[in-house]
């Protein structure tokens, strides 16, 4: 089982819509919850960082942590063509701060 | 400023042969990662450096792997008698410390026939 489960999608939707992306992890010991884009033959830029449990805004970004529940979310509000790339969730923690997990992506589509 | 930057973009090798990928990160950074990125999949952490020392190599995948950072700065990730599982997007990341956010590179593809 890896460390961190998230949907490959692909997840296609129209413009304007509010878009929902999941990760799930199995380690308790997580603290630090990262969410990046990547745009194709592109490496991964942040989006959100936060810090244990509780919700995180910025912009149309709006970051979820549970961490009773082991389930983190992004959530992109009025979504755009140009949001159109591959999510990352990425998680650190426990023994070993100097390691990042990565979700294996979840592709967005945004259509015009 | 300038970004992390990575060269060769894309790497063709044959089976076998040796390959040296290098990174340079942002200026003043401390800290420098390496991740392996397989097709479809995220990033998978390699090895972290803090300044010229690598600290935590524990996600290279063989004794075929080697990374240095000599000077604290430029890092080279060298891949000896390369097989075709190590195709794959080779990402480098830096960040001005440990906590802090890290900034990746463009990458370097790695294909072996």
């Amino acid at each position: 089982q890896k460390e961190v489960e998230q949907d490959p999608g692909p997840l296609s939707v129209p413009e304007g819509a509010i878009v929902s992306l999941n990760c799930t992890y199995s380690n308790s010991a997580f603290q630090y919850f990262m969410w990046y884009r990547q745009y194709s033959r592109k490496g991964p830029e942040l989006l959100m960082y936060t810090y244990s449990s509780g919700n995180k805004e910025d912009g149309r970004f709006t970051a979820q942590v549970d961490k009773s529940s082991k389930y983190i979310s992004l959530f992109i509000r009025d979504s755009q063509p140009s949001d159109s790339a591959t999510y990352l969730c990425a998680m650190r923690g426990g023994d070993n701060f100097n390691k990042f997990y990565f979700g294996s992506g979840t592709k967005l589509n945004v259509k015009p | 400023g300038a970004g992390v930057s990575q060269s060769p973009r894309y790497k063709v090798a044959k089976r076998g042969q040796d390959v040296a990928l290098r990174c340079d990160p942002i200026s003043g950074h401390v800290s420098l990662f390496w991740y392996q990125q397989a097709l479809g999949q995220g990033p998978e952490f390699l090895t972290y450096f803090q300044n010229e020392a690598q600290l935590d190599k524990s996600g290279l995948p063989s004794d075929r792997f080697f990374a240095e950072r000599p000077e604290g700065s430029v890092s080279t990730l060298k891949i000896q008698r390369t097989q075709q599982e190590d195709s794959a997007v080779y990402l480098c990341a830096s960040s001005y410390h440990l906590t802090d956010t890290q900034y990746f590179g463009p990458g370097t593809r790695l294909t072996v026939l």
